[in-house]
C-alpha cells in the first residue's frame, strides 16, 4: 500500500510560469511534510517543510498549501526558472514512531 | 562545508564481493540513515541507527547489513552484492527519527556490480 501519492510523474513548465506539484497521504499519524529537491547525480535536499497546524508556508518561490481534511498538500513554485529543473520528492513523517515515507517523485523541467 | 560526507562517491565491486559504503557527519545528529535509491525511483530505506539502536525495515534484505562505531560514523556493509543491488546508496541524518526538520542528506555513492 503506497501511504504518499505523488503527481505528475513529470511536468514541464515555461520559464516565468508556475510549477505545481500534488501529495495525497492516507495515514492520518503523519504530522511533519517535507519536500526534497533533487538534482542528478546528488543527494535529495530539503526544499521545505509544514506541519499540519497550519495551511501554508511560503519561502521565497516556493509555497506548499496543506489541506489536513482532504489530507494533500502541494509544492508551488512561482516564477519558475531553468535553475529549478530537478527531481522533487514530497514526504510524510510520523516523528512519534521515526517513520517517513516518500512519494514517488516528480520530475521538472522548465524551459528557457 | 558539507554537513554528511559520503565515501566513495562512485564504488564498482564485482558480483559476490562484499563492499562497505561509508558515511560521516559533523552535525552530531542522533539519527544516521541508509537510502537505497535506484534510477527515476523514490529513495527507500534500508535502516537508521537511533544513537547506538539499530532499526531495521522489515523488508531490507538480509544482505545489507551496517554498523555505527560512533556518533559521527555510520557504514553500510553488502554481504554478496548482486546486480540488483546497483544503486545509489544515501546516507541522511537527523536530530530524531522521522526526517524532522533539520534532516540532510549525503551526496550519495553510486554502486555498479560488474
Amino acid at each position: 500500500q503506497q501511504q504518499v501519492k505523488q503527481s505528475p510523474q513529470s511536468l514541464i513548465v515555461q520559464k516565468g510560469g508556475i510549477s505545481i506539484i500534488n501529495c495525497a497521504y492516507e495515514n492520518t499519524a503523519f504530522d511533519y511534510f517535507p519536500w526534497y529537491q533533487q538534482f542528478p547525480g546528488k543527494g535529495p535536499a530539503l526544499l521545505i517543510a509544514i506541519r499540519p497546524d497550519v495551511s501554508e508556508k511560503k519561502e521565497g518561490r516556493f509555497t506548499i498549501s496543506f489541506n489536513k481534511s482532504a489530507k494533500q498538500f502541494s509544492l508551488h513554485i512561482m516564477d519558475s526558472q531553468p535553475g529549478d529543473s530537478a527531481t522533487y520528492f514530497c514526504a510524510a513523517s510520523n516523528t512519534n514512531a521515526g517513520k517517513s515515507t516518500f512519494g514517488d517523485g516528480t520530475t521538472l523541467t522548465v524551459k528557457p | 562545508d558539507a554537513m554528511v560526507i559520503q565515501n566513495p562517491r562512485y564504488q564498482v565491486t564485482q558480483f559476490g564481493k562484499p563492499v562497505t559504503l561509508s558515511c560521516s557527519q559533523t552535525l552530531n545528529h542522533n539519527v544516521m540513515y541508509w537510502y537505497q535509491q535506484k534510477s527515476s525511483q523514490a529513495p527507500k530505506l534500508l535502516f537508521h541507527y537511533y544513537d547506538k539502536d539499530f532499526n531495521n525495515e522489515a523488508d531490507t534484505p538480509d544482505n545489507f547489513q551496517s554498523r555505527r562505531p560512533n556518533t559521527s560514523f555510520c557504514f553500510l556493509d553488502i554481504r554478496s552484492p548482486g546486480l540488483g543491488d546497483a544503486a545509489m546508496y544515501l546516507c541522511a541524518t537527523s536530530r530524531f527519527p522521522g526526517l524532522d526538520t533539520e534532516a540532510f542528506f549525503g551526496q550519495g555513492t553510486r554502486l555498479t556490480v560488474v
